[in-house]
């Protein structure tokens, strides 16, 4: 059964930095490019960043360029998302998504449950 | 990038009547080379994360019942629940993964 489990959200102050972790189960993490969906409170979903599956390739939306880093640790089954200079406008869950397709573009089949990030002096 | 709008913003419908949604691309999501239309919908309920229903445009994810069908093609689709259930109250997004990924708005399916 695959499962992504978010960690490290929680209540930041303005400027402030935060790591989120994904931890991955029940799939060849390696093999899959992954990525990071936020939603604001009460908000639409947000595409934030991706990574490919050996980590070589990453795209960040232009909300969060320069201040996000995404990467991964394929020995560990885990995704990471670091987040520097935060912004009140960074306040959403953050949700790790699995590509349903090891290769080539493809819709999201699984979701973490969300992490809530807080930004907010 | 490209734009996804979706109407209406929210719809009620009764139990047991036809919910349609409307996704809109501002650029064609379909690959001449595969004739695939590079589009999914989601549902999102309270609480909870979006779930995959529909990709391809119209192939449902397994699992989904049968009463979720999507249809549509380059820059027009829609996404219809046949008889709606009290448990399809939810969120309607709209995914294309043609180029850099974007949502459409969401849609709010209630019960009328």
């Amino acid at each position: 059964e695959v499962q992504l489990v978010e960690s490290g959200g929680g209540l930041v102050q303005p400027g402030g930095s935060l790591r989120l972790s994904c931890s991955a189960s029940g799939f060849t993490f390696s093999s899959y490019a992954m990525h990071w969906v936020r939603q604001a409170p009460g908000k639409g979903l947000e595409y934030v960043s991706a990574i490919s599956s050996n980590g070589g390739s990453t795209y960040y939306a232009d909300s969060v360029k320069g201040r996000f880093t995404i990467s991964r640790d394929n020995s560990k089954n885990t995704l990471y998302l670091q987040m520097s200079s935060l912004r009140a406008e960074d306040t959403a869950v953050y949700y790790c998504v699995k590509t349903k397709y090891s290769y080539g573009p493809g819709p999201f089949d699984y979701w973490g449950q969300g992490t809530l990030v807080t930004v907010s002096s | 990038d490209i734009v996804m709008t979706q109407s209406p913003d929210s719809l009620a419908v009764s139990l047991g009547e036809r919910a349609t949604i409307n996704c809109k691309s501002s650029q064609s999501v379909l690959y001449s080379s595969n004739n695939k239309n590079y589009l999914a919908w989601y549902q999102q309920k309270p609480g909870q994360p979006p779930k995959l229903l529909i990709y391809w445009a119209s192939t449902r994810e397994s699992g989904v019942p049968d009463r979720f069908s999507g249809s549509g093609s380059g820059t027009d689709f829609t996404l219809t629940i046949s008889s709606l259930q009290a448990e399809d109250v939810a969120v309607y997004y709209c995914q294309q993964y043609y180029s850099t990924l974007t949502f459409g708005p969401g849609t709010k399916v209630d019960i009328k």
